[in-house]
């Protein structure tokens, strides 16, 4: 088995100021994501990116940043947090597409 | 584009009563996996399901699932809730053989199971 750590569980930003979120796995999957979570609007994909160094934008990329130096990691940045973006980010890792994933517990997003 | 559409935003069933959660989807994939994630208060979500075999019942935890490719539909049942069930339900699909690494989530569904 493995797991995947979401540091910080929640992370409290002032409007227009650049936050990260940080990800690691020890599954050794070679696949991450980042996906938003909102209420009745499900899980959206920022980034993924399928092997070390690689980014490839989801359906909710502007605004944010990603990063992938080590296989066992993948961090967010928030460019410019704003009100309207207070959610739960999510990472998730799998091993191959069609492969279950597995996701961490989660870090809020809360903006002042 | 891909879609997973889960009807419901909130269900609620009584304690013994059956369940159904209802998920249709769109999809030009060929191979496809299927998968149903459940979400506890505060907890990461976490595979309940997964089938890519048409037809197949798939069976875990008292929950089960048949893809049926000819009606586009992947729903969730469950012969007798649970207290316990009570939970967020996400229906999701993702490509097998293409250079497609997306996997695409429905809405959610809430389960309220009363006592």
């Amino acid at each position: 088995g493995g797991i995947i750590t979401q540091t910080p569980k929640f992370l409290i930003g002032q409007e227009g100021q650049k936050l990260t979120l940080k990800c690691q796995q020890n599954f050794n999957h070679d696949t991450m994501y980042w996906y938003r979570q909102d209420s009745g609007k499900g899980l959206r994909l920022i980034y993924y990116s399928i092997t070390e160094n690689d980014l490839q934008k989801g359906d909710l990329s502007e605004g944010y940043d990603a990063s992938r130096e080590k296989k066992s990691s993948f961090s967010l940045t928030v460019t410019s947090a704003q009100k309207n973006e207070m959610a739960v980010f999510l990472c998730a890792s799998s091993m191959d597409r069609g492969n279950t994933l597995y996701f961490g517990e989660g870090s809020r997003l809360i903006v002042v | 584009g891909d879609s997973v559409t889960q009807t419901e935003g909130l269900v609620t069933v009584t304690e013994g009563l059956p369940v159904k959660l209802n998920c249709t989807y769109q999809t030009t994939y060929l191979t496809i996996a299927f998968f149903w994630y459940v979400q506890y208060l505060n907890e990461a979500p976490q595979v309940l399901l997964k089938s890519s075999t048409d037809n197949k019942r798939t069976e875990h935890q008292g929950f089960h699932a048949t893809l049926h490719k000819s009606s586009s539909s992947f729903h969730l049942q469950k012969s007798s809730a649970q207290l316990s069930d009570s939970a967020l339900y996400y229906c999701a699909l993702s490509d097998r053989n293409t250079g497609n690494y997306k996997y695409v989530f429905g809405a959610g569904t809430r389960l309220k199971v009363i006592a």
